[in-house]
């Protein structure tokens, strides 16, 4: 496989359950991000590890972990979601060096009961 | 203030004609301006780059970047149908922080 890969593509969950998405990235980058896309809303950044840092955005709810193993995997796991969270998580990754340029996943589609 | 800011539209142009798009920013320190195209229901993809004031073109596209004015713009020449998607508008300062836009729908009417 090559380029940005998430799974699952679609997922719904009820509001006590627990579930994590992944993605794995084929580049050979060293950069890994989580975003959120709501309807009418700019992209969110969530989380990025990167070599140099891992960034949270303070604004994410707890209820969102972020665990990256190593530089080709980034999970992010979900529990007691609010149906609030319902939106398109998008991964994306950077290399560490050239061109500092975003490739994205296909998106994991939630959706919360 | 919002970081990125886009027309959201929609804009409707006809075949062949040229679509225009813009984008403020709200960061003097920007240095990185990027222009995505996101078709319905799929992940955003890089169609330009651009990190000096002027033009750069190509193909069809042709990014412009003004950094006194912070605004950029992403000219599409000779449109189609199936240039009709989202296109978002990303900038950056420091090494990991993108922000996206909201995005400008454009429909490329045949």
């Amino acid at each position: 496989e090559t380029g940005v890969t998430q799974t699952p593509r679609h997922l719904v969950m009820g509001m006590t359950n627990k579930k994590s998405l992944k993605c794995e990235q084929h580049l050979g980058h060293n950069a890994m991000y989580w975003y959120k896309q709501s309807a009418k809303k700019p992209l969110e950044l969530m989380f990025v590890y990167s070599l140099e840092e891992r960034v949270e955005n303070n604004s994410v709810p707890s209820r969102f972990s972020p665990e990256c193993p190593n530089s080709s995997h980034l999970f992010l796991h979900l529990h007691t979601l609010q149906p609030e969270d319902s939106a398109l998580y998008l991964c994306a990754s950077r290399p560490d060096s050239g061109a500092n340029v975003l490739t994205f996943g296909a998106g994991s589609r939630l959706t919360v009961l | 203030q919002k970081e990125v800011e886009q027309n959201s539209g929609p804009l409707s142009v006809p075949e062949g004609a040229i679509a225009s798009l813009n984008c403020t920013y709200s960061d003097r320190g920007s240095q990185s301006f990027f222009w995505y195209r996101q078709y319905s229901g799929k992940s955003p993809e890089l169609i330009m780059s651009i990190y000096s004031n002027g033009d750069k073109e190509d193909g069809r596209f042709t990014a412009q970047l003004n950094k006194a004015s912070q605004y950029v713009s992403l000219l599409i020449r000779d449109s189609q149908p199936s240039d009709s998607a989202t296109y978002l508008c990303a900038v950056t300062r420091l090494l990991n922080q993108f922000y996206f836009g909201t995005g400008t729908s454009l429909t490329v009417i045949p």
